[in-house]
């Protein structure tokens, strides 16, 4: 069965950077794209960017440009989500999602992944 | 991108329908049947109910149902159950290629 399994619960300080994984099974890794999704406490959900794991190309919201960085290791079936910078605002559950070529929907999500961002 | 705009809740009494809009811009739900929905409890992951403006996955209820008329797509839950209390994000591709979440909606059963 198809499965997104995220990394464990992150406690970093301001101005750090974390970086975040979901490795996948069940489905050819290549012929899906992941999403990354996060949700601050109490908030909404908030799409961050798309990589497209089978071409390894990525395409950020314009918020998150120059701060979050997502890569894909093809040996393992699993996606990574780099984010620099940190602030408190960043504190937040991050999901990873998949979406199937071109359907436009995200079908299977990961479990979160809880990042706190203190001094 | 400014999020999709949704009511903040939404209640009904069991056996009822309720009705969530979600209004977008004609750079994204106005222009794409790409319209999906999720629900979501709380400390849980967000689950697809619908996709493509009106399509349901398999084993979702046929409770479950979508909508769209120009800018707005709509999620209707008939027969409401004490189980559908959850909250409720609508989701739209973009002209920029990019995904846009709707502000979400908290279903109250009462």
């Amino acid at each position: 069965q198809v499965q997104l399994v995220q990394s464990g619960a992150e406690v970093k300080k301001p101005g750090a950077s974390v970086k975040l994984s979901c490795k996948t099974s069940g489905y050819t890794f290549t012929n899906y794209h992941i999403h990354w999704v996060r949700q601050a406490p109490g908030q909404r959900l908030e799409w961050m960017g798309i990589i497209k794991v089978g071409a390894g190309s990525t395409l950020y919201a314009q918020k998150f440009q120059g701060s979050v960085t997502m890569t894909r290791d093809t040996s393992t079936n699993t996606v990574y989500m780099e984010l620099s910078s940190l602030g408190s605002e960043d504190t937040a559950v991050y999901y990873c999602a998949r979406e199937g070529e071109s359907t436009f929907y995200f079908d299977h999500w990961g479990q979160g992944t809880l990042v706190t961002v203190s001094s | 991108q400014s999020a999709l705009t949704q009511p903040a809740s939404v209640s009904g009494s069991p056996g009822q329908s309720i009705t969530i809009s979600c209004t977008g811009t004609s750079s994204d739900v106005g222009t794409y049947n790409y319209v999906s929905w999720y629900q979501q409890y709380p400390g849980k992951a967000p689950k697809l109910i619908i996709y493509e403006v009106s399509n349901r996955p398999s084993g979702v209820s046929n409770r479950f149902s979508g909508s769209k008329s120009g800018y707005t797509a709509s999620l209707t839950i008939s027969g409401l159950q004490a189980e559908d209390e959850a909250d409720y994000y609508c989701n739209s591709y973009t002209s920029r290629h990019t995904y846009v979440f709707g502000t979400g909606t908290e279903v109250t059963v009462l």
